[in-house]
């Protein structure tokens, strides 16, 4: 089946380095699109989301962009701090289905190096 | 306003036990999802309830139930279990209305083992 993925499953940067996370989408159907942050012992935290009918979308620190053409995603983490390590998913779903179900990928563990 | 609460925080079973899982959603939440966190496969969707309706369920097998009660709070239920069924089991809830997806936020999960 149709599934979300990512291109990197590490990331390591220096602290106050921008860090740039990448997901690649294969559902065409997909338009809305989550990106999560899971520290260890924790549920995943909702970071910020964006619709298809949208490139880019800017959170305190964090932007996401969508291209549709090549069905890929990117979260962008400015100023990167140690507080930020920590595995990072993207998830997809398609609205007007009956049910809500997201469709994640592996996660990219970023590391932020003091 | 409270976030997703989920209890117990862990348990541990022994194979062929079964298991009934909690979960409080964000007030005024209507949409309740259950995910299954493990190593090997990732995130992957158990099922969600809407006013009380299962709407959908994943690839998982019959041992694998769920329900929803008037206050939108939820249950998961694992019969018969499995060595494979050690997981962290993640509820999730969304201010979803009409066929329009919303932000999901998550609990911090039951981390269930199996022995």
């Amino acid at each position: 089946g149709e599934s979300v993925g990512l291109h990197l499953p590490t990331l390591s940067v220096q602290e106050g380095d921008n860090s740039i996370i990448n997901c690649a989408y294969s559902n065409s159907a997909s338009d809305y699109f989550i990106w999560y942050k899971q520290e260890s012992g924790k549920g995943p935290q909702f970071i910020i989301d964006i619709r298809s009918n949208m490139d880019k979308r800017q959170g305190q620190r964090v932007t996401v962009l969508l291209n549709k053409t090549v069905k890929h995603l990117s979260l962008q983490i400015a100023a990167t701090q140690p507080g930020d390590s920590a595995v990072y998913f993207c998830a997809e779903t398609a609205s007007g289905a009956g049910s809500y179900q997201l469709t994640f990928g592996k996660g990219t563990k970023l590391s932020v190096i003091p | 306003k409270a976030g997703v609460t989920q209890t117990p925080r862990y348990l541990i079973k022994t194979r062929g036990q079964q298991v009934t899982l909690s979960c409080s959603p964000i007030s005024g939440h209507r949409s309740v999802s259950w995910y299954q966190q493990t190593p090997g496969q990732g995130l992957q969707f158990l099922f969600e309830y809407f006013s009380e309706t299962q709407r959908n369920k994943g690839n998982f097998p019959g041992r694998f139930s769920g329900r929803q009660f008037s206050n939108s709070r939820s249950e998961m239920n694992v019969s018969t279990l499995e060595l494979g069924d050690s997981a962290l089991y993640l509820c999730a809830s969304s201010f979803r209305q009409g066929r329009t997806n919303e932000k999901l936020f998550f609990g911090s999960g039951t981390q269930l083992s199996v022995l």
